[in-house]
C-alpha cells in the first residue's frame, strides 16, 4: 500500500521558474514530513522538513506548504537553477514508539533548463 | 565529519547466488537503517537498528534477507539466494538517536544487478 503519493513523476522548468511538487498522505499518524534531494549516484540528502502544526516553512529558495485538513503538502523551489536538477522525494514519519521510520513518495525527477 | 560509508558500490550476480553489503555509519550514530530503492521508486525501509538491536524489520523478506549490526556500529545486509526482483540500490542511513525529528544521513548505496 502506497501511503505517500507524489506527483508529478517528472518536471521540466526553465531557469528562474518555480517548480512545485505535490504529495498526499493517508495515515493521520504521520507527524513529520521531510523532503529529500537525490543526485545520480548519490544517496538522498535532507533538504527541508515540516511538522503538521505549521502551514509553511521556508529555507532559502525552498518552501514547504502544508495543508493538514487535506493531508497534502508541497515543495516550491523559488528561482530554480540548473544545479537544482535532481530527483526529489517527499516522506512522512509514522509516530510510534518503534522508531524514526520514514515512508517515501515515488519521487519527482526535476530538470531545470538553462 | 565523515559520512555513511558503503561497499561495494556495485555488484553483479546471477540469480540464486548470495551477496552481502557492508555499511559503516557516521561515528556516534545509534540508529542504522537499510533501505531498498528500486529504479524509479522511492526508498523502502527494510530494517532499522537501534544500537545492536532490531527496532523494525517488518518489511524485510526474512526468507532470503538477513541483517546484523554487531557491536552496534557496522552492519551487513545479506541476500541468499538472490532473485531477479532484488535488483535495486541498497541504501544505508544512520541518525544520531532514532527519535523525534532525527535527520537520517544516507550513504551512496550499493547498486545490485541480479542476472
Amino acid at each position: 500500500q502506497q501511503q505517500v503519493k507524489q506527483s508529478p513523476q517528472s518536471l521540466i522548468v526553465q531557469k528562474g521558474g518555480i517548480p512545485i511538487i505535490n504529495c498526499a498522505y493517508e495515515n493521520t499518524a504521520f507527524d513529520y514530513f521531510p523532503w529529500y534531494q537525490q543526485f545520480p549516484g548519490k544517496g538522498p540528502a535532507l533538504l527541508i522538513a515540516i511538522r503538521p502544526d505549521v502551514s509553511e516553512k521556508k529555507e532559502g529558495r525552498f518552501t514547504i506548504s502544508f495543508n493538514k485538513s487535506a493531508k497534502q503538502f508541497s515543495l516550491h523551489i523559488m528561482d530554480s537553477q540548473p544545479g537544482d536538477s535532481a530527483t526529489y522525494f517527499c516522506a512522512a514519519r509514522r509516530n510510534n514508539n518503534a522508531g524514526n521510520m520514514l515512508t517515501f513518495g515515488g519521487g519527482t525527477r526535476l530538470m531545470v533548463k538553462p | 565529519e565523515a559520512g555513511v560509508a558503503q561497499s561495494p558500490r556495485y555488484k553483479i550476480i546471477e540469480k540464486r547466488q548470495s551477496v552481502a553489503f557492508w555499511c559503516n555509519p557516521i561515528s556516534g550514530h545509534a540508529t542504522l537503517y537499510w533501505y531498498q530503492q528500486i529504479l524509479g521508486q522511492g526508498p523502502k525501509l527494510l530494517i532499522q537498528f537501534q544500537n545492536n538491536g532490531v527496532v523494525d524489520d517488518s518489511q524485510l523478506p526474512k526468507d532470503r534477507f538477513s541483517a546484523e549490526r554487531l557491536k552496534g556500529v557496522d552492519s551487513t545486509l545479506k541476500i541468499q539466494p538472490a532473485k531477479l526482483e532484488d535488483s535495486a540500490v541498497y541504501l544505508c542511513a544512520s541518525s544520531p538517536t532514532g527519535g523525534g525529528s532525527d535527520t537520517q544521513y544516507f550513504g551512496p548505496g550499493t547498486r545490485l544487478t541480479v542476472l
